[in-house]
């Protein structure tokens, strides 16, 4: 149980285009999704906080403007890289968290496969 | 906000040897710690969480201790393998923004 999954895996695009990336809890609802972000050797960085039906939070220093969050279902989260440049290529990860575990803690979150994003 | 530190940043042991990784917070208010798995261009994948109303928790040759007190817990892996080898995460919770803040991470080699 508690899968998720992220499409694409991987994609390659041109300076100025715009990427959407999708997230997806395939066994349990989520009403809370996170989005992160993690450089080649680096850690770890949470960007947003997604909530069902509402607006996403963000982290300081990440333009809400440029990383458009849409939770529109409680098992599909999206994340919309607009006017995409070269310094936004990275390892993007999402995570879920299954507020009715009953095997696990409710806390527990559990991280898609990630989508490599490359902007030439 | 949470501030994260893991020791030690990367970390070789011969196989069969114990591994341990410490990581410090310092939101006195965290009540979940997590330890994350990452292999190379992959997701983390849990490992072993703990609650603060336990010090220590095991599963197989995994075990985490926790100090709340210090606040501190640590990562224990006994008899390793090389399929040990990845970058393990600490990342405890915030419990008042109700996220999780990672560590820098430790690059774990396990030399057969």
């Amino acid at each position: 149980g508690a899968v998720v999954s992220q499409h694409p895996s991987w994609v390659i695009c041109k300076s100025g285009t715009s990427v959407k990336i999708e997230c997806r809890s395939l066994d349990f609802q989520a009403t809370t999704m996170f989005w992160y972000r993690q450089f080649p050797k680096q850690s770890l960085m949470l960007m947003a906080t997604s909530n069902e039906g509402s607006k996403a939070t963000y982290e300081q220093g990440v333009e809400k403007d440029k990383f458009l969050i849409n939770h529109a279902s409680l098992t599909l989260s999206t994340l919309t890289v607009t006017s995409a440049h070269p310094e936004d290529s990275s390892f993007y990860i999402c995570s879920a968290r299954d507020p009715f575990s009953s095997g696990q803690f409710t806390d527990t979150q559990y991280f898609g496969p990630g989508t490599r994003l490359t902007v030439l | 906000g949470e501030n994260v530190e893991q020791h030690p940043s990367t970390l070789s042991v011969q196989e069969g040897d114990s591994a341990v990784i410490k990581c410090t917070y310092s939101d006195s208010a965290s009540n979940y710690f997590p330890w994350y798995k990452q292999e190379l261009g992959k997701r983390p994948q849990l490992i072993i969480d703990i609650r603060s109303n336990v010090g220590e928790k095991k599963d197989q040759r995994i075990a985490v201790t926790l100090n709340k007190t210090a606040k501190h817990f640590s990562l224990h892996i006994t008899e390793t393998q090389p399929e040990d080898s990845a970058v393990y995460f600490c990342a405890p919770l915030n419990n008042a923004g109700n996220m999780l803040t990672f560590g820098g991470g430790t690059r774990l080699m396990v030399k057969p």
